[in-house]
């Protein structure tokens, strides 16, 4: 079944720590999405890609980085966790539809 | 640039009632409208969309939204709400065009409670 998945669901980590947060999608999309959602608020778009090797940074400005080699995955990573960093993390994808397909989202919190 | 505001952060109804969750977008130039829902931890699905043609799309669930671009309206209903129906709503716009697909901004949220 064509879906999108994210790992881990949940995460708590220690300030400083280095994290990724991974995304796979099988429904073969070339564009993919990283939104934060913070508890009780609008979610905001904080990385994209059109397709291999290409990233762009979204709306909300985000300490977090992406890549994308393959065009199935698309992880997200922080060099360096920090308390303000807990939120909810969401991954979505696109083909030739408006709309975006999201994964279930990783809850991080940094402790 | 875009924008979207869900009116009333918080909707309450009974079992049977109908169902209105408001949202009001603004855009400067035709927009792509949604509406996703969310269960407690759980991602967003996609409950409906706007894209072109008839202004009254139906969904899944029952749900249905009307697109009035003088009022920059897109409000979801339903005629009869379930217990099911218990989540968050989100109402979210894009911009027409293949490049926009899917870089939606998003409104803050209506929970909507489900009396019995």
């Amino acid at each position: 079944e064509a879906d999108i998945y994210q790992t881990p669901r949940y995460l708590v980590i220690g300030t400083g720590k280095k994290i990724t947060l991974e995304c796979s999608q099988t429904m073969g999309h070339d564009k993919m999405y990283w939104y934060q959602q913070d508890p009780g608020m609008e979610l905001h778009l904080i990385h994209y890609s059109y397709g291999v090797n290409s990233t762009e940074k979204g709306d909300l400005s985000s300490e977090s980085t992406v890549s994308r080699i393959r065009t199935e995955h698309f992880p997200l990573t922080l060099e360096s966790a920090r308390p303000s960093h807990t939120s909810q993390y969401l991954c979505a994808s696109s083909g030739g539809h408006a709309e975006a397909f999201f994964g279930q989202g990783t809850r991080l919190t940094v402790v | 640039a875009q924008s979207v505001t869900q009116l009333g952060s918080h909707v309450s109804v009974s079992e049977g009632a109908l169902v209105l969750l408001r949202c009001n977008y603004s855009s400067s130039v035709p927009p792509y409208l949604f509406w996703y829902v969310q269960y407690p931890n759980q991602g967003l699905q996609l409950l409906l969309k706007y894209t072109t043609g008839a202004t009254l799309v139906k969904g899944i669930n029952g749900f249905e939204a009307e697109f009035k671009k003088s009022e920059t309206s897109f409000h979801l209903t339903k005629p009869s709400a379930h217990m099911s129906d218990a989540a968050e709503y989100f109402c979210a716009v894009s911009r027409a065009g293949g490049t926009s697909y899917g870089k939606l901004t998003f409104g803050q949220g209506t929970i909507l409670t489900v009396h019995p």
